[in-house]
């Protein structure tokens, strides 16, 4: 299994400033997801992050908007940039785990408002 | 991505056997069947998965049907901390490749 911690755990923000988000795995892996789930809703991808190469994001998702560092194979970042009462969300760090990389863990979630 | 279907909410009474149907009509054959759940609060976390044959761990049973078109999480027993959404993922054997989470069921446990 894979243990990951995300910090903060929650913030609040006001509108037109960046926060960073912080995601430290118990493990070294390739991989490193990030996720958004916006109130009341289901989790939708916003980039995946390798070390050591640019972060590959979603549609709909773009890296002025959310830039993400991935300096070594335990951590990554998420910044949210130039936030809007709509980027409101929690956000997920996620990896694969298991005897054949099968399962994916998840971290448990940074929830933002933002104001 | 193939597609699955579930009832948005059901209800359940405490101690009781809980079916969470799943419909997948466009399932290849290299599509493993993965259910998640997400209690109040948290990331989601594996349940259990399978490809044909049916599954059972300590937290839950996974019933397939025969052509795989569909497919029913089973918890035998529900208690109160088994409130949560549970989403049903097909992904291929191809592994790296992220789940694709849709809206879920939500479970609500009746004491």
């Amino acid at each position: 299994s894979a243990v990951i911690s995300q910090k903060p755990s929650r913030d609040i923000c006001q509108r037109g400033t960046s926060l960073t988000i912080q995601c430290q795995v118990d493990s070294q892996v390739t991989m490193m997801f990030w996720y958004r789930q916006q109130p009341g809703q289901s989790l939708t991808l916003i980039a995946t992050a390798n070390q050591g190469s640019e972060a590959t994001y979603e549609s709909g998702f773009v890296i002025d908007k959310f830039p993400i560092s991935r300096p070594n194979l335990t951590f990554s970042t998420l910044t949210v940039s130039n936030m809007s009462p709509e980027d409101s969300s929690i956000y997920l760090c996620s990896v694969f785990g298991g005897d054949n990389q099968e399962t994916q863990y998840f971290g448990p979630g940074t929830r933002l408002l933002v104001l | 991505d193939a597609k699955t279907t579930q009832p948005n909410s059901m209800e359940s009474n405490e101690e009781e056997p809980v079916h969470l149907p799943c419909n997948h009509s466009t399932i290849s054959g290299t599509d493993y069947i993965h259910w998640y759940r997400q209690l109040p609060s948290q990331g989601p976390e594996y349940v259990i998965h399978g490809l044909t044959s049916n599954v059972n761990n300590r937290m839950a049973s996974l019933a397939i049907a025969e052509d795989r078109k569909s497919s029913t999480l089973i918890l035998h027993r529900a208690t109160l901390r088994d409130a949560a959404v549970y989403y049903c993922i097909l992904r291929p054997i191809n592994y790296g490749q992220n789940f694709v989470f849709g809206p879920g069921t939500r479970l609500s446990v009746l004491p």
